[in-house]
């Protein structure tokens, strides 16, 4: 167990859509880091927070977007579902340049 | 911009024998580099990072990793695979420069073969 817990784990819906991830960092750890897992393309970096604030982006998409709120917990939006969204998606957060991974929110929109 | 590659999807062994992960990278300045292994339908687990210092690494469930600058490589070693190692192996990096993030490879299946 890392101790980062990320909810739903599993989560069906349909384009146009909009659904909301969620993810808990362990205990004291300030940075939040999100990614997705596609078959295809690996591992894709989306976005970073520390403490509340937006530390670097990646390729993430205009119609999704993040934030990380007082206690630390962070959000990830996804709106304007399409098919090529379904994925798996990571939340991390990081302590002495290790990176803890949640079980991961699977997303399927059909 | 910072970049790992793992040149192999896949990479078979049989068990007892050794086994090589590759990686190598592409970044501006001092590399941080690391290795993460992911199970079926579990999150990334760390095993091992270079920073600084020896170029040989040792990590969790007796992995090494062997940084090597002049070909800037950091593949990941196990002097006899197990079965249950079988999994999905990721090197990274992480971009110190400006942005804060951590770029991953693609990843490499390693399957040991009983």
């Amino acid at each position: 167990d890392s101790g980062v817990t990320q909810t739903p784990k599993h989560l069906i819906t349909a384009t146009g859509q909009r659904v909301t991830l969620r993810c808990s960092p362990r205990s004291g750890d300030l940075s939040v880091y999100w990614y997705q897992q596609s078959l295809d393309q690996g591992l894709q970096f989306l976005i970073h927070y520390y403490n509340g604030e937006e530390r670097a982006k990646g390729n993430i998409l205009e119609r999704f977007s993040a934030q990380q709120f007082p206690d630390l917990h962070s959000e990830l939006n996804l709106s304007s579902l399409e098919l090529g969204d379904s994925a798996l998606y990571f939340c991390a957060s990081e302590y002495t340049g290790e990176l803890f991974f949640g079980e991961g929110s699977r997303l399927t929109v059909l | 911009a910072q970049s790992v590659a793992q040149p192999e999807d896949q990479v078979n062994v049989a068990e007892g024998n050794p086994l090589t992960v590759k990686c190598t990278y592409s970044v501006s300045g001092n590399p941080y580099l690391f290795w993460y292994v992911q199970y079926p339908n579990r999150g990334l687990q760390f095993l091992l990072k270079y920073i600084t210092g020896d170029n040989l690494v040792k990590g969790s469930y007796g992995f090494e990793a062997e940084f090597n600058k002049s070909q800037t490589s950091f593949h990941l070693k196990k002097p006899s695979a197990l079965v249950s190692d079988s999994a999905l192996y990721f090197c990274a990096v992480r971009d110190i420069r400006g942005a804060y993030k951590y770029i991953f490879g693609t990843g490499t299946r390693l399957k040991v073969l009983a």
